[in-house]
C-alpha cells in the first residue's frame, strides 16, 4: 500500500501568517489522486481538495493545494481563526485508499 | 445536502462483532458508493471498504478477514460488520460517500464512537 507521510505532525502559527503543509508519498500517486481534509476537534473531516489541487466547491480560496508524483503540499494563504485543526492528506490513485497521519496547526 | 447518520451499540466486549448502520438521507444508496473510515482516538484515518452502487464490496486487505460492508435499500442504509474485535478496534467510525468515478469522500456522518471492553 502507498504510505503517506505529513511532517511535522504539528505547526505553530499566528492568524494572518502562511501555511505549508507537506504530503510525501511512498510512491508515485496516479494522476495526482490526493485529497485534503480538515478535522475539527469532534467533527468528522471536512473535503477541502481533491485531485491534488482542484479545490472543492465553496472552500475558501486561502486553500490551494499542489504537487506531483509522491509530493504534494496544501498552502493556506493567510490563516483565519478557524482554520487552526488538523489536515489529513489522502490517496486514492490505488487501494486500498490511504491517508496521511495529519498535521495539526495550533496557535 | 445529503445527510448521514451513523447509529449502533457504543460498547462491545473482545472477541464479540461490532455492528453499525449508517442511515442515508435526501440521496439514494443505490446512486453512489458508500465507504467506512475509521479513527482510533487521538491517531489518523483508515479506510475500511466500500460498498458500490450495485451492491459489491471491496475492503482494505487489512481487515478483508474480519469485516463486512452490506446495504438494505429498502431503509436506505449501509451497514458494517467487524468481527473477533480486540481494544485495538477501539475507535470512532465514520461512514461516507465515495465521489462517483473516484475514492475520495465529499459528505461524511458525525461518527459513531465504539469502544471495545469487558
Amino acid at each position: 500500500e502507498i504510505v503517506l507521510t505529513q511532517s511535522p505532525g504539528t505547526m505553530s502559527f499566528s492568524p494572518g501568517d502562511r501555511a505549508t503543509l507537506s504530503c510525501r508519498a511512498s510512491q508515485t500517486v496516479r494522476t495526482n489522486y490526493v485529497a485534503w481534509y480538515q478535522q475539527k476537534p469532534g467533527q468528522a473531516p471536512r473535503l477541502l481538495i481533491y485531485e491534488a489541487s482542484i479545490r472543492r466547491t465553496g472552500i475558501p480560496d486561502r486553500f490551494s493545494g499542489s504537487g506531483s508524483g509522491t509530493d504534494f503540499t496544501l498552502t493556506i494563504s493567510r490563516l483565519e481563526p478557524e482554520d487552526f485543526a488538523v489536515y489529513y492528506c489522502q490517496q486514492y490513485g490505488r487501494s486500498p485508499e490511504t491517508f496521511g497521519q495529519g498535521t495539526k496547526l495550533e496557535l | 445536502q445529503v445527510h448521514l447518520q451513523e447509529s449502533g451499540p457504543g460498547l462491545v466486549k473482545p472477541s464479540e462483532t461490532l455492528s453499525l448502520d449508517c442511515t442515508v438521507s435526501d440521496v439514494s444508496i443505490s446512486s453512489f458508493y458508500w465507504s467506512w473510515i475509521r479513527q482510533p482516538p487521538g491517531k489518523g484515518l483508515e479506510w475500511m471498504g466500500y460498498i458500490s452502487d450495485g451492491g459489491n464490496s471491496k475492503y482494505n486487505p487489512s481487515l478483508e478477514s474480519r469485516v463486512t460492508i452490506s446495504r438494505d435499500t429498502s431503509k436506505n442504509q449501509v451497514s458494517l460488520k467487524l468481527n473477533s474485535v480486540t481494544s485495538a478496534d477501539t475507535a470512532m467510525y465514520f461512514c461516507a460517500r465515495v465521489v462517483k468515478g473516484y475514492s475520495f469522500f465529499d459528505f461524511w456522518g458525525q461518527g459513531a464512537l465504539v469502544t471495545v471492553s469487558s
